[in-house]
């Protein structure tokens, strides 16, 4: 059975810092291209970030280039996302989603259950 | 970046109805184009992909249609799961992006 669980959520300060983590299982990780989307509170989805398999390609949303980074650990079947200068506007619950198939697809038929980020002083 | 216009934001129908939502794109998308589900505290079910085409398991009162820049999401005959709020999304090009979303409440 498919499984993300993320994790790292919490209440952080404007500008601060948080790092999420989704663990992965019931799949072959290192196969497919991985993302984060995030909703934040009575809103739509919004994607943020995704990464290649082998970690050789990310893109972002333009709101969040320069403050976030994505990453993967094959290894560790997890994905990552590092977040700096956090905003009020970051505010939202944070999910990861696998793609379709094993080569990009861009859609996602497997999420995370979310972890909420609030930025808040 | 594609802008993707669903319509409309809300509507409430009754169990058994025949219930159509739309969703428009700021340019052509070629049917790159999912459909989603999703419920309160729940995170997104995946539909429908590449407009039409049913995700396993998804009951066969879901379909999707369309071409261009204009698609739509049919339920054909409303059942009591299926209040819940549907969002469209583009994947024909990098960001991905999704419609506002559709609130399906019942009348």
């Amino acid at each position: 059975e498919v499984q993300l669980v993320e994790s790292g959520g919490g209440l952080v300060q404007p500008g601060g810092s948080l790092r999420l983590s989704c663990a992965a299982s019931g799949f072959t990780f290192s196969s497919y291209w991985m993302s984060w989307v995030r909703q934040a509170p009575g809103k739509g989805l919004e994607w943020v970030a995704n990464i290649k398999q082998d970690g050789s390609e990310k893109y972002y949303v333009d709101s969040v280039k320069g403050r976030f980074t994505i990453s993967r650990d094959n290894a560790k079947n997890s994905l990552y996302l590092q977040m700096n200068s956090l905003r009020a506007e970051d505010t939202a619950v944070y999910y990861c989603a696998r793609d379709f198939e094993d080569f990009w697809s861009g859609y996602y038929n497997y999420w995370g259950q979310g972890t909420l980020v609030t930025v808040s002083s | 970046d594609i802008q993707m216009t669903q319509s409309p934001s809300s509507l409430s129908a009754s169990v058994g109805d025949r219930v159509t939502i739309t969703c428009r794109a700021s340019q052509g998308i070629s049917n790159s184009l999912a459909w989603y589900q999703q419920k309160p505290g729940k995170a997104p079910k995946l539909l429908l992909y590449a407009a039409s085409r049913l995700e396993s398991g998804v009951p066969s009162r879901f379909s999707g249609s369309g071409s261009g820049t204009d698609y739509t999401l049919t339920i054909s005959s409303l059942q009591p799961e299926d209040f819940a709020t549907y969002y469209c999304q583009q994947y024909y090009s990098t960001p991905v992006t999704f419609g506002g979303g559709t609130k399906v409440e019942i009348k």
